[in-house]
């Protein structure tokens, strides 16, 4: 079975400086991960994923992930954060489903 | 175009009673996906279709709970008898991939709340 455990339940940061969201991975084959932010009453927004094309990974709104096999870490990174980017983040691990963990909540100070 | 659509986005229901929580995907998608989301907890997986077949119902928590795609496009999650540990946010997500690579991207609607009192 794949899963997904996220190292931190809340991460404040200021607006501006880096964000740093840990993931690691729990898998029996080639993982594919994505991550996911979630806003306020709003619906589930993929940000980005891993497919096995490329270990860095770009998505939107500046964000990025490193695919580490030999530290099964998914690790979602932007290097200055905006106050538009206070959500909650999901790490997913995916066969034909998606299963999730269990969320990082980011609040950004002005 | 439409993004997938979830109807009714609110839904009280006393305990005891049935409710029917409608999910419209985005066209042409083949997958379709229902998850239940408590609250403070990440999303968990229900069901899934691919047309009008239900291949992988493992996650329903108990019988109570249904869920049909009778025309491979509109599916209605049922729940009877509805007891207060229902109550969640249930997402519908819809894919036009039908691999098990995990690659095909999911869109989530809004979701449904349901509040059983």
């Amino acid at each position: 079975a794949q899963s997904v455990t996220q190292l931190d339940s809340h991460v404040s940061v200021s607006e501006g400086t880096p964000v740093l969201l840990r993931c690691n991975y729990s898998s029996s084959y080639s993982p594919s991960l994505f991550w996911y932010v979630q806003h306020p009453n709003k619906g589930l927004q993929l940000l980005l994923k891993y497919t096995s094309a490329a270990t860095l990974v770009k998505g939107i709104n500046g964000f990025e992930a490193e695919f580490k096999k030999s530290e099964t870490s998914f690790h979602l990174t932007k290097p200055s954060a905006h106050m538009s980017d206070a959500a909650e983040y999901f790490c997913v691990v995916a066969d034909y489903k998606l299963s999730f963990g269990a969320g990082t909540t980011v609040t950004v100070r002005a | 175009g439409a993004g997938v659509s979830q109807s009714p986005r609110y839904k009280v229901a006393k305990r005891g009673q049935d409710v029917a929580l409608r999910c419209d995907p985005i066209s042409g998608h083949v997958s379709l996906f229902w998850y239940q989301q408590a609250l403070g907890q990440g999303p968990e997986f229900l069901t899934y279709f691919q047309n009008e077949a239900q291949l992988d119902k493992s996650g329903l928590p108990s019988d109570r709970f249904f869920a049909e795609r009778p025309e491979g496009s509109v599916s209605t999650l049922k729940i009877q008898r509805t007891q207060q540990e229902d109550s969640a946010v249930y997402l519908c997500a819809s894919s036009r991939s039908t691999g098990t690579s995990g690659e095909g991207e999911q869109y989530f609607g809004p979701g449904t709340r349901l509040t059983v009192t």
